[in-house]
């Protein structure tokens, strides 16, 4: 495997269910993102972690939970999802912090959540 | 503001013509300005960037050209082709963090 891996790519929920989302870098980069893409709308940044400490949350309801068990590989815990919860969500990384122009970030393909 | 202004939301161009798509952005602590490029199925990647020092970068047939007094941005695809058809999103940092436009859907009509 090669650049940013996101598993699984399909996932339809019901409101009471819990899933995870699960993204692994092969890249040897330091710092790991969550993102949402909704149609017609900016990328919503939502977690961001450096050497696998959270350094933003952007006021995300806690029905979402991250997890950096190590600098490869990130999770999104999810649970009593709501169907406006429903999109894309993107994982990336970058060697560091930052969105400078030494820091281009690398995009998995996402994952597409359907909530019921 | 942070926030960037991005349009057009979707835009069709025939085949070997030029596609051109703008933004514009408040923060004058922006200092880097990235396009990124997204096929179906797939996560964004980046395309080409540009920082506010120069008013024109050119790669291939995309370049992006830069004013920085009006603080707006666009990029400009010649030569558009079927396998430019994508959603296009600008960025742009104050080098803490990506400020995301809301893309444009790109369609190459052959």
């Amino acid at each position: 495997e090669t650049g940013v891996t996101q598993t699984p790519r399909h996932l339809v929920m019901g409101m009471t269910n819990k899933k995870s989302l699960k993204c692994e870098q092969h890249l040897g980069h330091n710092a790991m993102y969550w993102y949402k893409q909704s149609a017609k709308k900016p990328l919503e940044l939502m977690f961001v972690y450096s050497l696998e400490e959270r350094v933003e949350n952007n006021s995300v309801p806690s029905r979402f939970s991250p997890e950096c068990p190590n600098s490869s590989h990130l999770f999104l815990h999810l649970h009593t999802l709501q169907p406006e919860d429903s999109a894309l969500y993107l994982c990336a990384s970058s060697q560091d912090l930052g969105g400078g122009s030494y820091n281009e970030q690398f995009f998995g393909p996402g994952t597409r959540l359907t909530v019921l | 503001q942070q926030q960037v202004k991005q349009s057009p939301q979707s835009l069709i161009v025939q085949k070997g013509g030029i596609s051109i798509i703008n933004c514009a952005y408040e923060n004058t602590a922006f200092d880097y300005f990235p396009w990124y490029q997204q096929f179906p199925g797939k996560g964004p990647a980046l395309l080409i960037a540009i920082r506010p020092d120069v008013s024109e970068k050119k790669e291939g047939r995309f370049t992006i050209s830069f004013n920085k007094s009006a603080k707006q941005f666009s990029l400009h695809i010649m030569d558009s082709q079927p396998g430019d058809s994508a959603t296009y999103f600008c960025a742009a940092s104050p080098g803490d963090q990506l400020i995301w436009g809301a893309g444009t859907k790109l369609i190459i009509k052959p």
